[in-house]
């Protein structure tokens, strides 16, 4: 009865791989996002989607592409990752973010840590 | 877009003392600003809300206070236990959230 799930919990990984972390969310939420915590704790919203359509979209390398194949879930794949990718990144979602008269709570998921050796 | 400061970015108390946290915020068309709280370890959880309609709030030993006309709000803490330890963050929106920082309260027994 998780509400906001991620896999993995841990990703550990060499410089130049792709990888995917995975993101579902069953509150019934239509708005997603991704954000990255780095090590000193400052949460940087990367991505987010409302009902499957990209709604912000914040200055990130294009060598992370997020998709959503639904409104439930939010995946990130990353390519020919770095060294500074090495963060823990949060799914989470809220009801829509457009609708003035939404409850604007963001539910938070575990969070995955990424290590790029 | 919105800019939220946060300070102090450390705090240390004394168990059963208060603490207070304060933000301020760029965008006066801004009117809904939470406050989550994270455990080492743990995802963020929201712990108190306020909205721009409301002066001040309060849910057991927590409160928030806002100051629209100077773009600040802080949350106060009163009778701080060991597990009130964690990274704060306040956040301020009109339609996104902006994050502040994050403040590390660490509270000693």
């Amino acid at each position: 009865d998780t509400a906001v799930s991620q896999t993995p919990k841990y990703l550990v990984t060499q410089m130049g791989n792709d990888k995917s972390i995975k993101c579902e969310q069953n509150l019934g939420h239509d708005t997603m996002y991704w954000y990255k915590q780095d090590s000193k704790k400052f949460l940087k919203i990367m991505f987010s989607y409302n009902n499957k359509e990209l709604i912000i979209n914040e200055t990130v390398p294009n060598r992370f592409s997020p998709k959503s194949p639904d409104k439930a879930h939010l995946n990130l794949h990353i390519n020919s990752l770095e060294l500074g990718d090495s963060a823990v990144y949060f799914c989470a979602s809220s009801q829509d973010w457009r609708d003035p008269s939404s409850y604007n709570e963001q539910f938070f998921g575990p969070g995955t840590r990424l290590t790029v050796l | 877009g919105e800019n939220v400061e946060q300070h102090p970015s450390t705090l240390s108390v004394q168990e059963g003392d208060s603490a207070v946290i304060k933000c301020t915020y760029s965008d006066s068309a801004s009117n809904y600003f939470p406050w989550y709280k994270q455990e080492l370890g743990k995802r963020p959880q929201l712990i108190i809300d306020i909205r721009s309609n409301v002066g001040e709030k309060k849910d057991q030993r927590i409160a928030v206070t806002l100051n629209k006309t100077a773009k600040h709000f802080s949350l106060h803490i009163t009778e701080t236990q060991p597990e009130d330890s964690a990274v704060y963050f306040c956040a301020a929106s009109m339609d996104r959230l902006a994050f502040g920082k994050g403040n590390q309260v660490v509270v000693i027994p």
